[in-house]
């Protein structure tokens, strides 16, 4: 059984770009989680969806940044025109309803 | 912002018992106390969770006092691969299952 999967694991970006981030949960599981974390700080909680639909937002950026989980396929967040700021590790989790969240390894992102 | 209480770094021998302790002094009924360690980076790792019980599972044992305000972790046999920061976090049993986290304990098991 697959972990959660994440890519890519790293990724570099000039200012002003767009970043993409994938993340494919466990088989069976319909919860996905998004959080960032910098350097030596715990993880910052982003935004929490089920399929096709956003739960929880409460920790996402008001401008720039979006997240999906369709129907079909990977939940995609999505960062526009990265700043520096943005520099940080972006973890997925996932889980059944209302169970233990299950990590992936990350990505790394980087903005030059 | 984070609602537990943990000291920011603790040293143990490798073979022996870790005990990391946690204060959650605010915790509500309707919330677990959930543990997850992050290894150097990568991404974090569940651990166990618990509500009023003390747990045991392969990994860990978790001890929660009876008034529910502190907790402590328990790893029996400590082994070097157990180095890494160690998170406490509330989660509420139905409704938002967001974690909050703090900065967590840094343990480091030396030979």
């Amino acid at each position: 059984n697959a972990g959660v999967m994440q890519n890519p694991r790293h990724l570099v970006r000039r200012r002003g770009q767009e970043a993409r981030l994938r993340c494919s949960p466990m088989k069976g599981h319909s919860h996905v989680y998004w959080y960032r974390q910098l350097p030596e700080e715990g993880l910052k909680f982003m935004v929490y969806l089920q399929k096709e639909n956003i739960i929880d937002e409460s920790g996402m950026p008001k401008e720039r940044f979006s997240a999906e989980f369709p129907k079909e396929g990977p939940s995609i967040l999505r960062i526009q025109q990265v700043v520096r700021g943005d520099s940080a590790a972006y973890f997925c989790a996932s889980s059944p309803q209302g169970s233990e969240q299950y990590f992936g390894p990350g990505t790394r992102l980087t903005v030059t | 912002d984070a609602k537990t209480t943990q000291p920011p770094s603790m040293d143990c021998a490798e073979g022996r018992a870790a005990n990391l302790p946690c204060n959650h002094s605010t915790i509500s009924g309707n919330e677990y106390v959930y543990w997850y360690r992050q290894i150097h980076s990568q991404g974090p790792q569940y651990i166990i969770h618990g509500l009023k019980n003390n747990e045991t599972n392969e990994m860990a044992s978790l001890i929660i006092t009876e008034d529910r305000k502190s907790s402590t972790l328990i790893l029996p046999h400590a082994t070097l691969r157990d180095t890494a920061v160690y998170y406490c976090i509330h989660r509420a049993i139905v409704g938002n299952y967001q974690l909050i986290w703090g900065a967590g304990t840094k343990l480091i098991i030396k030979p």
